[in-house]
């Protein structure tokens, strides 16, 4: 998986409480993203980040916040979980010059929210 | 709205067949057109991708076509094998934009004996 890896890769918490995902890079690409997997909407952007420090929402980001405080890490949180975040999350690196756009995913993190 | 159109949502083909799938995008910016397989319980890896430029790609069995005045694309698995049954995405990114990828909502692949 390109040396990403993301944790924890399952989590089943209750509504309400605050959920933190985690992407570890080691290929110190400089774009990260985190997208949701659902049934019959294939994978959507929450959110990505161009730099350190530097992050802007994608398609899905209500409801999800990020942070980037060094180059190898992506945290995703969910400041209050709700049962429609119940998903499955992938984090993805690129090097994003045009002639390297290829993305590379993580193994994901099934999350249930109950 | 769905930027990214991909049929059929599922597929069975008869190994030895021609897998065909389609997507059609709306947003004429994009310029970087992946294909993403993935297999149950793992991360979509890219399998091939294709820019504006040309109208074909192959690469083995694997073989993109592209049409830009019809905004379609096209993936074609010739000699279709068990092993290829998976999950297929097409994607879409204006690779002026951070690469953001927009994707098809998927195609399940099964290739029978």
């Amino acid at each position: 998986d390109a040396g990403i890896t993301q944790s924890p890769r399952h989590k089943v918490t209750e509504t309400g409480t605050p959920v933190t995902l985690r992407c570890h890079q080691t290929e110190n690409h400089r774009y990260m993203y985190w997208y949701r997997q659902d049934p019959g909407h294939g994978l959507r952007l929450i959110h990505y980040s161009y730099g350190v420090k530097d992050t802007d929402k994608g398609e899905v980001s209500d409801g999800y916040s990020v942070s980037r405080s060094k180059t190898e890490d992506f945290l995703l949180t969910l400041e209050s979980a709700t049962s429609s975040q119940t998903s499955v999350y992938f984090c993805a690196i690129s090097e994003g010059r045009n002639s390297k756009s290829e993305q590379f995913f993580g193994p994901g993190t099934r999350l249930t929210v109950l | 709205q769905q930027q990214v159109k991909q049929s059929p949502q599922s597929l069975i083909v008869q190994k030895g067949g021609i897998s065909i799938i389609n997507c059609a995008y709306e947003n004429t910016a994009f310029d970087y057109f992946p294909w993403y397989q993935q297999f149950p319980g793992k991360g979509p890896a890219l399998l091939i991708a294709i820019r504006p430029d040309v109208s074909e790609k192959k690469e083995g069995r694997f073989t993109i076509s592209f049409n830009k005045s019809a905004k379609q694309f096209s993936l074609h698995i010739m000699d279709s094998q068990p092993g290829d049954s998976a999950t297929y995405f097409c994607a879409a990114s204006n690779t002026g934009t951070a690469s953001k990828l927009t994707f098809g909502t998927g195609t399940r692949l099964q290739v029978t004996l």
